[in-house]
C-alpha cells in the first residue's frame, strides 16, 4: 500500500523557535495532503488542506502565518509552526490521498517548552 | 451540524472474545464512511473504506457495515488479539469528520 513518511518523528524545542515537520508520500504523487493535529485522546482535527503548487485552504480557527505550509513538490509538503509555546505542543499528522484511500504519515510529537 | 459520534469511549475484553464498535455519523454532503485503528502515538491507518451504496465491508478479522438510512456504522471485530489494542476511529464526510474513537483494550 501507499506509503506515507514523516520528519522528524518528535522534536522537543524551546518557546519562540520555529519548528519544521516534514511529510512525504513515498511511492506515489499526491497532490493534496492534509495536515491534522490530535491532543490527547481526542479525536483528528483537520488544520489545513495543502495543494501542490498553490496556497493551503486553513480551517477556521487555525492561524495561517503561525502555521506556514508549502506543498513544493507533489511528493513533498512542510508545516513549520512558528514562534512556538507551549499550547502548541500536540501529535502533528500528516496525510495523502490516492483516489479514495486517505494514507497516514506516523505523526510528529511536538513538545514546546 | 457536521459531526461523528462513537460509543463506547473505551473497551476492555479478553483475547479470543468479539466486539462491536459503534459510530452515528450526520455529515453532508457524504461520500464515504472510514473506519481506522490507531495505535498511541502512530497515525491512523485505514481498516475498511465504503460508500453509501455498501452494507458491509470485510477486512481480515474487521468486518464494518453502513446503515445510510440511521446514520450508522459498527465495526465488528471477531476473535479478538493482544495487538487489538489500540483506538478505532470512524470518519466519514467529504471533508473528512473524524470521531473521538473507541479505546480498546484486549486483555490475556
Amino acid at each position: 500500500g501507499a506509503v506515507v513518511s514523516q520528519h522528524p518523528s518528535w522534536v522537543i524545542c524551546k518557546s519562540g523557535t520555529s519548528v519544521k515537520i516534514e511529510c512525504r508520500s513515498l511511492d506515489f504523487q499526491a497532490t493534496t495532503m492534509f495536515w491534522y493535529r490530535q491532543f490527547p485522546k481526542q479525536s483528528l482535527m483537520l488544520m489545513a488542506t495543502s495543494n501542490e503548487g498553490s496556497k493551503a485552504t486553513y480551517e477556521q480557527g487555525v492561524e495561517k502565518d503561525k502555521f506556514l505550509i508549502n506543498h513544493a513538490s507533489l511528493t513533498l509538503s512542510t508545516l513549520t509552526v512558528t514562534s512556538a509555546h507551549p499550547e502548541d505542543s500536540s501529535f502533528y499528522i500528516c496525510s495523502a490521498s490516492e483516489r479514495r484511500a486517505q494514507y497516514f504519515g506516523p505523526g510528529t510529537r511536538l513538545l514546546v517548552l | 451540524k457536521n459531526q461523528v459520534e462513537q460509543s463506547p469511549q473505551s473497551l476492555i475484553i479478553l483475547e479470543g472474545k468479539n466486539c462491536t464498535l459503534q459510530c452515528n455519523y450526520t455529515v453532508s454532503p457524504f461520500s464515504n464512511l472510514r473506519w481506522y485503528k490507531q495505535d498511541t502515538g502512530r497515525g491512523p491507518v485505514s481498516l475498511t473504506i465504503m460508500t453509501f451504496s455498501e452494507n458491509t465491508k470485510s477486512n481480515g478479522r474487521y468486518t464494518a457495515t453502513l446503515d445510510a438510512d440511521t446514520k450508522q456504522s459498527s465495526l465488528h471485530i471477531t476473535a479478538s488479539q493482544l495487538s487489538d489494542s489500540a483506538s478505532y476511529i470512524c470518519a466519514g464526510g467529504f471533508k473528512t469528520i473524524f470521531g473521538a474513537g473507541t479505546r480498546l483494550f484486549v486483555k490475556a
